[in-house]
């Protein structure tokens, strides 16, 4: 079976720009969380969609959107880039009915802002 | 909100010697993993352990949840176990929290 996936693997976008990441989760999973990780921290949680339904969010700004679709996959939209969105962005998905249940990563997304 | 803290922040191996990892965490969870990051950014799951004892070959994990810490062994480390190592907790606010991790190297 095919892990998370997630497109772009790099992207590049200068300063008050927008971004869609996307992010494809595990087959029968219905959990997708987002994190944000700034190279040499650990990742900060940014969402947790399920069943096209926002559960909890991060400490983040409003910048940062994201929505889930009828086939679980997800997207994060983050408006007005700034140098400091300059990260890794990683999604992870996880079986239903057991909160965040056991999370699997995908490999990400590398924003470089400019 | 809740704290994740790992200790040591970094490590340093010869090949061959064991090591054991520790995640202290403020309040109770309701799961908590552990994660191996490779260089180029991937998440391996290593173990997901809300309590008892798990092992995984030359990898085993303990969680004492009612003490509120977790550790991670690795026994007779090899070059391929280098990289950063996260535990991750789930708290009731559907939150996942991660610690700052502990970074290893192996040297041959």
């Amino acid at each position: 079976d095919a892990g998370v996936t997630q497109s772009p693997t790099h992207l590049i976008k200068t300063r008050g720009q927008h971004v869609t990441l996307r992010c494809s989760p595990i087959s029968g999973h219905k959990s997708v969380s987002w994190y944000q990780q700034v190279l040499g921290q650990g990742p900060q949680f940014i969402f947790q969609y399920y069943e096209k339904e926002e559960r909890g969010r991060g400490n983040f700004p409003d910048r940062f959107s994201a929505r889930q679709f009828p086939n679980y996959s997800s997207e994060l939209n983050v408006n007005a880039l700034l140098l400091g969105d300059s990260a890794l962005y990683l999604c992870a998905s996880s079986l239903p009915g057991q909160g965040a249940g056991e999370q699997y990563f995908g490999p990400g997304t590398r924003l470089t802002v400019t | 909100g809740i704290q994740v803290e790992q200790s040591p922040p970094d490590l340093i191996l010869q090949e061959g010697a064991n090591s054991t990892l520790r995640c202290n965490f403020s309040d109770s969870v309701n799961n908590l993993q552990w994660f191996h990051q490779n260089p180029w950014g991937q998440l391996i799951n290593l173990f997901y352990i809300p309590s008892g004892t798990k092992q995984n070959g030359r990898l085993s994990a303990t969680t004492v949840a009612t003490e509120r810490y977790s550790l991670l062994y690795i026994s007779s480390s090899q070059t391929t176990d280098s990289g950063v190592y996260f535990c991750a907790v789930y708290t009731g606010g559907f939150k996942t929290i991660f610690g700052a991790g502990t970074r290893l190297f192996v040297k041959a």
